[in-house]
């Protein structure tokens, strides 16, 4: 079965902190895509990264930074030196590498950054 | 970057009504639209995946007949909630499927229903 796990349902950080966003999937695909997507407030959706199953280098931008660990199924996102702007709902999700038909989005964590 | 636009972009209807939302990929053809539900707090749900010339493909537990998809054109899907009520309040959400280089799907900016 294909499921996205986000087990943090809500963080509160003070800004400046440094968080982690936890994503565990499932799937009987060898081969697909991981990704992050931001929802502020408005509701659109805001890329963040796609990561395929073949690269498991971790990658960083700036203040974020992706670890993939296809050992342990996991795609965990860290924000280092949270910022009030960070605050938003973010989901991590899956699709197969080479059909892209569904999106599989875990539940989203809505991330509370404080001033 | 890719953008995939919605219209309206928040409709309040009264119950009964039937509402048409708009999908466009502005700067590239998708011969493959999907449409998304979210309600408050919760995670996207597929609906169904539009297929430009053929029909729509529905998710188990989703009525075809309350939600019927449109896809004519390589730009455009639509998605009519037909006979709206309060329930079907949510967030809508479309992507387009981009085949050309980039392969991947953009996501448009959504649709809030409200129905009285």
């Amino acid at each position: 079965a294909q499921k996205v796990t986000q087990a943090q349902t809500e963080i509160s950080v003070v800004e400046k902190e440094d968080v982690t966003l936890d994503c565990v999937y499932e799937t009987r695909d060898t081969t697909y895509y991981l990704f992050w997507y931001k929802q502020p407030p408005s509701g659109e959706l805001v890329f963040l990264i796609r990561r395929n199953s073949f690269d498991e280098q971790n990658e960083i931008s700036g203040r974020y930074s992706w670890n993939f660990q296809k050992s342990t199924s996991s795609f965990n996102f860290t924000i280092t030196a949270s910022q009030v702007v960070d605050s938003a709902v973010y989901f991590c999700a899956l699709s197969g590498l080479y059909n892209f038909n569904k999106f599989y989005f875990g539940s989203g964590t809505k991330l509370n950054v404080k001033p | 970057g890719a953008v995939v636009s919605q219209h309206p972009s928040r409709v309040i209807c009264k119950s009964g009504t039937s509402v048409k939302i708009e999908c466009r990929s502005l700067d590239f053809q998708a011969t493959t639209m999907f449409w998304y539900r979210q309600f408050p707090k919760q995670s996207l749900m597929l609906m169904a995946t539009s297929n430009e010339g053929s029909k729509a493909t529905y998710e188990q537990g989703v009525e075809k007949d309350k939600f019927l998809i449109n896809h004519a054109s390589l730009t455009l899907s639509t998605l009519t909630v037909t006979s709206a009520h309060p329930e079907d309040s949510s967030f809508y959400i479309c992507s387009a499927r981009d085949l050309s280089g980039r392969k991947t799907q953009y996501f448009g900016p959504g649709t809030r229903l409200l129905v009285l």
